[in-house]
């Protein structure tokens, strides 16, 4: 079965300082793959998508980049994280286009 | 950017209440809409997938109606326990290729 693992579950982070939040799913090949964000008080973002290795898109121009080394490995980075980057991030997948998606855990970043 | 509403932003309803909300959205180049349940401290779960006009899926107390033509759908959730307590987000998508945009949510409480 198809599995999603987001790590770290809570970061708490210095203005100025890198970021690295990864996310790795088992049990399917070449899957799409997203990162979301919510900020306190809204809905879902969508920061990043990937539909293949070294493929990404980015939906919102910002600080924030991501990459994906290897088919099911997606990586949220930052060299300088803003007060602004704290909420919560979310790694989701899918099969394709119009499929649901499978989420992950979860990541509270707080930036202060 | 796909605009898409929910409403209403929150609600509080007794136990064995039934309740329902609504998610609108464009209503042209429609390709499919879904449904998901974010509990607290826990991920979004995929609940409904709907993609014609006049949908209507159901899972246990929860059902779900589409309205492509006029860009709206409908989550009822009959005889409200506890555990239906969540936010309920809807994410439509227009046009093959792109990606789900998710609405702010509907934040459920059911009071025991």
């Amino acid at each position: 079965s198809q599995t999603i693992h987001q790590w770290p579950a809570t970061l708490v982070q210095p203005v100025g300082s890198p970021l690295s939040l990864e996310c790795t799913v088992e049990g399917t090949s070449n899957p799409n793959l997203y990162w979301y964000r919510q900020a306190a008080g809204r809905g879902l973002q969508l920061l990043f998508y990937s539909v293949g290795i070294g493929q990404i898109s980015s939906e919102v121009p910002q600080n924030l980049s991501a990459s994906r080394p290897q088919d099911r490995q997606f990586i949220l980075s930052s060299k300088k994280l803003l007060l602004s980057d704290s909420g919560f991030y979310l790694c989701a997948w899918t099969v394709g286009t119009g499929y649901g998606y499978t989420f992950g855990s979860g990541t509270r970043l707080t930036v202060v | 950017i796909l605009n898409v509403e929910q409403s209403p932003q929150s609600l509080h309803v007794q136990e064995g209440d039934s309740t329902n909300f609504t998610c609108s959205f464009p209503s042209s180049n429609f390709y499919a809409l879904h449904w998901y349940r974010w509990e607290t401290a826990k991920s979004p779960e995929a609940l409904f997938v709907m993609t014609l006009n006049g949908d209507e899926k159901k899972k246990g107390r929860i059902s779900a109606t589409l309205n492509t033509k006029e860009g709206y759908s409908y989550l009822y959730i009959k005889g409200s326990q506890p555990e239906d307590s969540a936010t309920y987000l809807c994410a439509p998508l227009r046009n093959y290729g792109q990606n789900f945009v998710f609405g702010p949510g509907t934040r459920l409480s059911v009071l025991p």
